[in-house]
C-alpha cells in the first residue's frame, strides 16, 4: 500500500509555543489529507479536512486558529498547533485518500509542558 | 465518538477463543474498515467491506456488516497474545473523511 509519513514522531514543546507537524504521501499525489486527533485510551477524532490549493474545512468544535493547516502541494499537509497548551498534548494523526482507501500516518506524540 | 459506537470497550480472552467486536455508527455509508492500534502506535488497516457486501474474510478475521441495522462485526479466530491491542471500525463514504468508533481494547492472555 502507499506510504505517508509525518515529521516529527514526537515532540515537546513549552505552553505557548507552535509547533508544526508535517504529514506527507510519499508515493501517490493527495489532493486532500485529513488531520486526526486521539487523546489517551480513546479514540480518534476527526480535525479537519485539508484540500489541496484552498482552506481547510474543519470538524465542529476545533478552533481553526489555534490548528493551522497548510496544504501547499499534493504530497505535504501541515498541521500547526499555535499557542499550545499542555490540553494540547495529544496523538496526531494524518491520513492521506488514495483511488480506494485512506492511507494513515504512524502519527506524533505532542506533549505541551 | 463523532460516528459511533463499539462493544465491548474492552474484551479479555484466553488465547485459542475467538474475540467479536462489534461497531455501529450513525450516517450512511459505502464503505467500512477496521483498523488495530498497538499501544502509542499508528493503525494497521486490517479489512475493508463495502456497503454491497454482507461478510467478508481475511485470514483469521471475519467481518460483517448489516446497513440496515448500521453495524458491523469483527470476528477474530483463534486469538492470539500478538492480537492484543485496541480495535477500530471506521466508516466512510467514497473513502473520505472517516469517523472512528469508540474502539475495544482486546487483551488476550497467553
Amino acid at each position: 500500500g502507499a506510504v505517508v509519513s509525518q515529521h516529527p514522531s514526537w515532540v515537546i514543546c513549552k505552553s505557548g509555543t507552535s509547533v508544526k507537524i508535517e504529514c506527507r504521501s510519499l508515493d501517490f499525489q493527495a489532493t486532500t489529507m485529513f488531520w486526526y486527533r486521539q487523546f489517551p485510551k480513546q479514540s480518534l477524532m476527526l480535525m479537519a479536512t485539508s484540500n489541496e490549493g484552498s482552506k481547510a474545512t474543519y470538524e465542529q468544535g476545533v478552533e481553526k486558529d489555534k490548528f493551522l493547516i497548510n496544504h501547499a502541494s499534493l504530497t505535504l499537509s501541515t498541521l500547526t498547533v499555535t499557542s499550545a497548551h499542555p490540553e494540547d498534548s495529544s496523538f496526531y494523526i494524518c491520513s492521506a485518500s488514495g483511488q480506494h482507501e485512506q492511507f494513515f500516518g504512524p502519527g506524533t506524540r505532542l506533549t505541551v509542558l | 465518538s463523532q460516528q459511533g459506537e463499539e462493544d465491548p470497550q474492552a474484551l479479555s480472552i484466553q488465547e485459542g477463543e475467538n474475540a467479536t467486536m462489534n461497531c455501529s455508527y450513525k450516517t450512511s455509508i459505502n464503505n467500512l474498515q477496521w483498523y488495530r492500534q498497538n499501544s502509542g502506535r499508528g493503525l494497521v488497516h486490517l479489512i475493508l467491506i463495502r456497503s454491497n457486501e454482507r461478510e467478508k474474510h481475511s485470514g483469521r478475521l471475519r467481518v460483517t456488516l448489516d446497513t440496515s441495522k448500521k453495524s458491523s462485526s469483527l470476528l477474530i479466530t483463534a486469538s492470539r497474545a500478538a492480537d492484543t491491542a485496541s480495535y477500530f471500525c471506521a466508516t466512510g463514504y467514497n473513502f473520505n473523511k472517516f469517523y472512528f468508533g469508540s474502539g475495544t481494547k482486546l487483551n488476550v492472555k497467553p
